[in-house]
């Protein structure tokens, strides 16, 4: 089974409104954290949002925030405002704590396209 | 802020021939990883390293690979000869500590060209 399912593999938004990237996750383990990264056109990964598991609050950084609903298993990542440099690949990713393996499992990625 | 650097950013090189593929880490990081990631896929795992050895491995990484950290700073992924597939960008990322709290901080990758 997948550990990060994407299910969207292009968005269109418009300039200035929100929108949400799905990300679906599996794991059996209790401690594990959430990720999401932004992949523009030139390749580098970054960076954007951090979402624990037992983390109370859905997390947020500027105009990121993450729709944590735990019992659904799913990190949706909500962007308001968006903007034409907005536009890019952005992978959902998962590390777990207890299986001993620190690695980063990733998504497939959901490429948005900011219309102007 | 500190970053992660990754030198070549591109490599072109002939099937058959020994590349490396070099990462300096944000300086206080004591975990590394490779990454890889063929045009158009999803991000893939190909090693943890920690502490002078390696932590976890990924079925990609096989006996044609290998990761060290020569000199206390780079930390360097070798494919001793290389294959068509393996024709991918390669990112290094790091972290402080390998909870499931840390952020990974990748590198801007190599794009790996094999002919």
């Amino acid at each position: 089974a997948q550990k990060i399912t994407q299910t969207q593999p292009g968005m269109f938004v418009q300039e200035k409104e929100a929108v949400t990237l799905d990300c679906t996750y599996d794991t059996s383990d209790p401690s594990y954290g959430l990720f999401w990264y932004k992949q523009p056109s030139s390749g580098e990964m970054i960076f954007l949002i951090y979402q624990g598991s037992y983390d109370q609050q859905n997390a947020t950084e500027g105009r990121y925030s993450l729709n944590f609903q735990k019992a659904r298993k799913s990190a949706n990542l909500v962007i308001s405002a968006s903007q034409l440099g907005d536009s890019a690949m952005y992978f959902c990713a998962m590390r777990e704590d207890q299986t001993g393996a620190n690695n980063l499992f990733f998504g497939t990625g959901t490429r948005l396209t900011v219309i102007p | 802020e500190p970053e992660v650097t990754q030198t070549p950013s591109h490599q072109v090189t002939q099937m058959g021939q020994e590349v490396i593929l070099r990462c300096v880490p944000i300086s206080n990081h004591l975990y590394f990883y490779w990454y890889r990631q063929i045009l158009g896929q999803k991000v893939e795992f190909l090693v943890s390293f920690y502490n002078n050895e390696i932590s976890e491995k990924s079925e990609i990484f096989d006996d044609q690979f290998s990761v060290e950290r020569p000199d206390g700073s780079n930390f360097t992924l070798k494919i001793r000869s290389t294959k068509l597939e393996d024709s991918a960008m390669y990112f290094c990322a790091t972290t402080g500590r390998g909870t499931s709290r840390e952020t990974q901080y990748f590198g801007p990758g190599t794009r790996l060209l094999v002919l």
